[in-house]
């Protein structure tokens, strides 16, 4: 059972467009979503996270956006630079179940970005 | 500063073979984290250590012992793996479990 999904293997984007990834979630008692760059044979990078009491958090060129009704969230780059080429995770935790959850990231399968020149 | 560092960057070893990854970090991080990551797969969780004491342990075989000898340090000992271990090992830590985890760069692992 798949409860992180990002449903969009690859995406393609030209330099300085938008680009946006996408991340829909099936528990509810998620709270606190992540996104991750990684590049390959190194660790994820931290980018930018959001709890569930907020619908948008911004860091510079990352926005993230968070529709709990619709269990979706979305990564906006704008605009996108050829560095920004990697695979991007979303993840989240349930931060407030407690117990075994407590500490818990459940990662999607992740998203490979390539943004022309 | 969010550096969480590991060694040995690469690992080759044989099935019989009794090796150790380190995970450290001086950012006063009280939650530690080990993650295996094959090929086009996301990171999945093995281990939680919660203020130096196993809180998760995600049903992994025990020929992988985790080990947290302090709040700084964290071990993975290795012993009579398969080939089908042959992975990229992260470890992560974060102020508390609920908080944001930083990665480490990973110890790429091959087991002959």
């Amino acid at each position: 059972d798949q409860q992180v999904k990002q449903n969009s293997p690859s995406l393609s984007v030209q330099e300085g467009r938008i680009s946006i990834l996408n991340c829909d979630y099936t528990n509810s008692m998620f709270d606190y979503f992540l996104w991750y760059k990684k590049y390959p044979a190194e660790g994820p990078t931290f980018l930018i996270s959001i709890s569930s009491i907020k619908d948008k958090n911004e860091d510079g060129r990352f926005t993230v956006f968070l529709n709990k009704s619709a269990k979706h969230l979305s990564l906006h780059i704008v605009p996108s630079q050829p560095g920004d080429s990697a695979v991007y995770f979303c993840a989240a935790s349930a931060i407030n179940a407690g117990g075994t959850s407590y500490g818990k990231l459940t990662f999607g399968q992740g998203t490979i970005l390539t943004v022309h020149p | 500063d969010t550096e969480v560092t590991q060694t040995p960057k690469h690992l080759v070893m044989g099935m019989t073979n009794k090796k150790s990854l380190k995970c450290e970090q001086h950012m006063g991080h009280r939650a530690m984290y080990w993650y295996k990551q094959k090929a086009k797969k996301p990171p999945e969780l093995m281990f939680v250590y919660s203020y130096e004491k196993l809180s998760i342990n995600e049903s992994v075989p025990s020929r992988f012992s985790p080990e947290c000898p302090n709040s700084s340090l964290l071990n993975l000992h290795l012993h009579a793996l398969q080939p089908e271990d042959s992975a990229l090992y992260l470890c992560a830590s974060s102020l508390r479990g609920s908080d944001t985890q930083y990665f480490g760069p990973g110890t790429r692992l091959t087991v002959l």
